[in-house]
């Protein structure tokens, strides 16, 4: 199974703040590497697909890259509504397998 | 408007069974991968089992293969998971998921329902 790591854990950070998670994979993936972001109680919503892709209706200031097995998730400038559990995923191969998610908290 | 709607959660005793259901709507159901992932209360994601558009092709997490089984009913637009040898280590809620791209199984969800939850206690 590919392994994806995911760090920090958790983070806070203020209104209108610069933010960075960082996802690694135990192996090359590519750019199969999705963003998800989970509010308290919901479900959880697709952000960035293929590694940099914004899904359609996703604000602008999300932002995704990388390739391979190192790849970043950017909110860049940080708004009220941003709190919540962020989840990055990758679909190369079987089982599809989650980081552990980033508590993101002002 | 799309939409998936699980069903079947319940409180079982372990060793028990469970029949998991998704009733989709507002998309053409025949086209698309779907999928189970389960979130343990306060806990991060786990992918449980996708089929494809046509159920040729099947996966399993190692956790749960040989216990449950996929399936769906194109005509009833539905998508089940069967579990069976229930554990208390499979407690959870229950997603069903859509993926984003017709005709395509190993490929992004795009869009989860709101869960269906299963406690496994005696």
């Amino acid at each position: 199974d590919i392994q994806m790591a995911q760090s920090p854990s958790s983070l806070s950070a203020s209104v209108g703040d610069r933010v960075t998670i960082t996802c690694q994979a135990s192996r090359d993936i590519s750019n199969f590497l999705n963003w998800y972001q989970q509010k308290p109680g919901k479900a959880p919503k697709l952000l960035i697909y293929d590694a940099s892709k914004l899904e359609t209706g996703v604000p602008s200031r999300f932002s995704g890259s990388g390739s391979g097995t190192v790849f970043t998730f950017t909110i860049s400038s940080l708004q009220p509504e941003d709190i919540g559990t962020y989840y990055c995923q990758q679909f190369d191969n079987l089982p599809l397998t989650f980081g552990g998610g980033t508590k993101v908290e002002i | 408007e799309m939409q998936l709607v699980e069903s079947g959660g319940d409180l079982v005793q372990p060793g028990r069974s469970l029949r998991l259901s998704c009733a989709a709507s507002g998309f053409t159901f025949d086209d698309y991968a779907m999928h189970w992932v389960r979130q343990v209360p306060g806990k991060g994601l786990e992918w449980v089992s996708g089929i494809s558009w046509n159920s040729g092709s099947i996966g399993y997490a190692g956790s749960v293969k040989g216990r449950f089984t996929i399936s769906r009913d194109q005509a009833k637009n539905s998508l089940y998971l069967q579990m069976n040898s229930l554990r208390a280590e499979d407690t959870a809620l229950y997603y069903c998921a859509k993926g984003r791209l017709p005709r395509v199984f190993l490929e992004t969800i795009e869009y989860w329902g709101q869960g269906t939850l299963v406690t496994v206690s005696s």
